[in-house]
């Protein structure tokens, strides 16, 4: 079964610096997704993509976050300067469509300290 | 104000017997209604959608219900197996321009005994 593939799973770095976390979709979906879990808290939506832009943004989705579909199978999210309220698991999901059930990924676990 | 609640305590039940989780929503209005499954340290996992204008759908050992006019969703598992002890997320499909948008609730912790 198609899967979606998150890198890496862990990522600890410290207050202030720069990550990039990396998925690959369903090569077949057109849509990308981020989403976030702060531990024990719900799952959150961060920002739609489709056809190289963003189609929607949630309010976490502030201007030290960005997304990428650098080329043909790759889709990234930049957190620029990390804050601490940052850690969390960050999970990729992509879908045929919206209405269609969405494939996450296993997730990226980010602790900032 | 917008809410999605679901069962708040979590379920412990016998395995062999049906497990219902509710899902209730206030000021919202999904296209779709979709359920997850969600294991510790994992990503969701798709289960059922369920369309605004259907009232019932099954797979397999699963159920699920939606009526819109009381704004709640019922999803069943019947013949439950340890096997089914995980969370379950209830999620809002908003649609906006042909992608989706899910919008969850804090899920279920369903516990299902031998």
């Amino acid at each position: 079964e198609p899967e979606v593939t998150q890198t890496p799973s862990h990522q600890v770095t410290q207050m202030g610096q720069e990550v990039i976390l990396r998925c690959v979709p369903i090569s077949n979906h057109l849509y990308f997704y981020w989403y976030r879990q702060i531990l024990g808290q719900k799952v959150e939506f961060l920002v739609s993509f489709y056809n190289n832009e963003i189609s929607e943004k949630s309010e976490i989705f502030d201007d030290q976050f960005s997304v990428e579909r650098p080329d043909g199978s790759n889709f990234t999210l930049k957190i620029r300067s990390t804050k601490l309220e940052d850690s969390a698991m960050y999970f990729c999901a992509s879908s045929v469509r919206g209405g269609y059930g969405y494939t996450f990924g296993s997730g990226t676990r980010l602790t900032v300290v | 104000s917008q809410k999605i609640e679901q069962n708040s305590e979590a379920l412990n039940i016998q395995e062999g017997k049906t497990a219902t989780l509710t899902c209730n929503y206030t000021n919202y209005s999904p296209a779709y209604l979709q359920w997850y499954r969600q294991d510790p340290g994992r990503g969701p996992v798709f289960l059922l959608l369920i369309r605004e204008n259907e009232k019932e759908k099954r797979k397999e050992r699963l159920k699920v219900t939606f009526d819109t006019t009381l704004k709640q969703s019922l999803f069943h598992i019947t013949a439950s197996q340890p096997a089914d002890s995980a969370t379950y997320l209830c999620a809002l499909d908003m649609i906006y321009n042909q992608g989706g948008k899910l919008i969850f609730g804090q899920g279920t912790e369903l516990s299902v005994k031998p």
